[in-house]
């Protein structure tokens, strides 16, 4: 069966220090992998998407960016956080096979800027 | 501009009342799907709809998506305080990689 891990569950970090928060998905090949945002009781945010290994498109421009160096492994980064940077920052996986197949999510990080 | 727009935002039921949530659009989705969501946890699927006019059932929970599947609804029959949660519903359109686009979630809380 897949799963999908992500680290840390949660963060507090400085304005102006780095970030990067990984994702990883076991038991499937070749996923589409999502990275969203989610403001307290709302709903998602789309940030980044990969369609493939070093295929990333950023939906909204930000503070943030995103790699995928392994078919498995996708990343969120940034050099300098900002204090709007807090939120809770899910990934999801999506096979790729059709209109019906359905994302599946990671447990979140919740990442707090002071 | 959010695509997807749910009502209402928040619902509070005393428990064994019925309960419906409506996720509302202009555009055509190839499918949507419904996610729970219990705080500080990623959104769990509940259903996946993919045919206009489609009706599925989970247990007390009756998914329903219209005909031009623009537009989507939830019934919970006898609302449980296990049913409380973030409710939150999220299209494909096409030709869109599999992007989902959410709606805002509907806050509900069921009370013994």
């Amino acid at each position: 069966s897949q799963t999908i891990h992500q680290w840390p569950a949660t963060l507090v970090q400085p304005v102006g220090s780095p970030l990067s928060l990984e994702c990883t998905v076991e038991g499937t090949s070749n996923p589409n992998l999502y990275w969203y945002r989610q403001a307290a009781g709302r709903g998602l945010q789309l940030l980044f998407y990969s369609v493939g290994i070093g295929q990333i498109s950023s939906e909204v421009p930000q503070n943030l960016s995103a790699s995928r160096p392994q078919d498995r492994q996708f990343i969120l980064s940034s050099k300098k956080l900002l204090l709007s940077d807090s939120g809770f920052y899910l990934c999801a996986w999506r096979a790729r096979r059709g209109p019906g197949d359905t994302q599946y999510f990671g447990p979140g990080t919740r990442l707090t800027v002071l | 501009t959010q695509l997807l727009k749910q009502s209402p935002q928040f619902l509070s039921i005393q428990e064994g009342e019925n309960l419906t949530v409506y996720c509302n659009s202009s555009s055509v989705f190839s499918s949507l799907q419904w996610y729970r969501q219990e705080p500080g946890e990623g959104p769990v699927l509940l259903v996946t709809v993919v045919t206009g006019g489609e009706v599925k059932k989970l247990k007390r929970l009756t998914f329903q998506f219209g005909d031009a599947r623009k537009d989507s609804s939830l019934h919970i029959t006898a609302a449980q305080p296990g049913d409380t949660g973030l409710y939150l519903c999220a299209g494909v359109t096409p030709d869109s990689w599999g992007k989902l686009q959410f709606g805002a979630g509907t806050q509900v809380v069921v009370t013994p």
